[in-house]
């Protein structure tokens, strides 16, 4: 079983609709990442979250420790947000400390 | 804004030959990290350096080694290259950030080896 598990793998919806992408880990994190990847490859870090929510135009983050489970919403979905959306954690935080990945979302927005 | 560039979008290579993938950053970040991503697989860690000639393996190393000279270039070899080493390669790059770590990615090379 993968530490950080995300869902669903596939999403389709269509422009306007609220898309909600859940990750759920299993061990003690210091820290999530939400990240995006376009086609053709390059990755955008969107969010780091250490606890609550945080909130950068039409998508928002939530995370709770207890539960440890994580959420990402876009808010009136747009074309332009097809990409992959992948989740990944941080075990600590010292040099040697690393992330490890969710397998990512793959998410469509139809006009 | 932190930049880290890869110095090639798409690469072609032979079986055998000798293979480097290059990395930049532009903001004196200590640490760097080389991954690789396949479908089905995600991202797994090749190598990482937290300084400058230091360097330490991650889950994946075979077939790969590393470079890092200076702090704003992490270099990855490919000593000889096989047809199973075709890969999305992505850099990235980390500095603390309010007592958590921000990474920044490079745009990845897309290596194929014929």
């Amino acid at each position: 079983k993968n530490e950080v598990e995300q869902s669903p793998q596939n999403l389709t919806a269509q422009e306007g609709e609220f898309i909600t992408i859940n990750c759920s880990y299993s061990v003690g994190i210091s820290a999530l990442h939400w990240l995006q990847q376009h086609p053709g490859g390059g990755i955008v870090s969107l969010f780091m979250l250490s606890s609550g929510k945080k909130k950068h135009g039409r998508l928002i983050a939530t995370i709770n420790i207890q539960e440890k489970h994580s959420s990402l919403h876009i808010t009136a979905s747009h074309p332009r947000d097809s990409a992959v959306y992948i989740c990944a954690v941080s075990l600590g935080e010292t040099s040697g400390s690393r992330l490890t990945f969710g397998e990512g979302t793959q998410l469509t927005v139809n006009p | 804004d932190v930049k880290v560039t890869q110095s090639s979008r798409y690469l072609v290579k032979r079986t055998g030959e000798k293979v480097f993938l290059e990395c930049v950053q532009d903001m004196d970040h200590e640490n760097m990290f080389w991954y690789r991503q396949d479908p089905g697989l995600g991202l797994r860690l090749i190598y990482f350096s937290y300084d400058v000639k230091m360097k330490e393996k991650g889950d994946i190393p075979e077939g790969y080694s590393v470079s890092r000279e200076k702090k704003e270039r992490f270099s990855l070899i490919l000593e000889s290259a096989s047809t199973n080493q075709t890969s999305m390669y992505l850099c990235a790059s980390r500095t603390p950030h309010r007592g958590l770590y921000g990474y920044t990615f490079g745009s990845g090379t897309r290596l194929t080896v014929v």
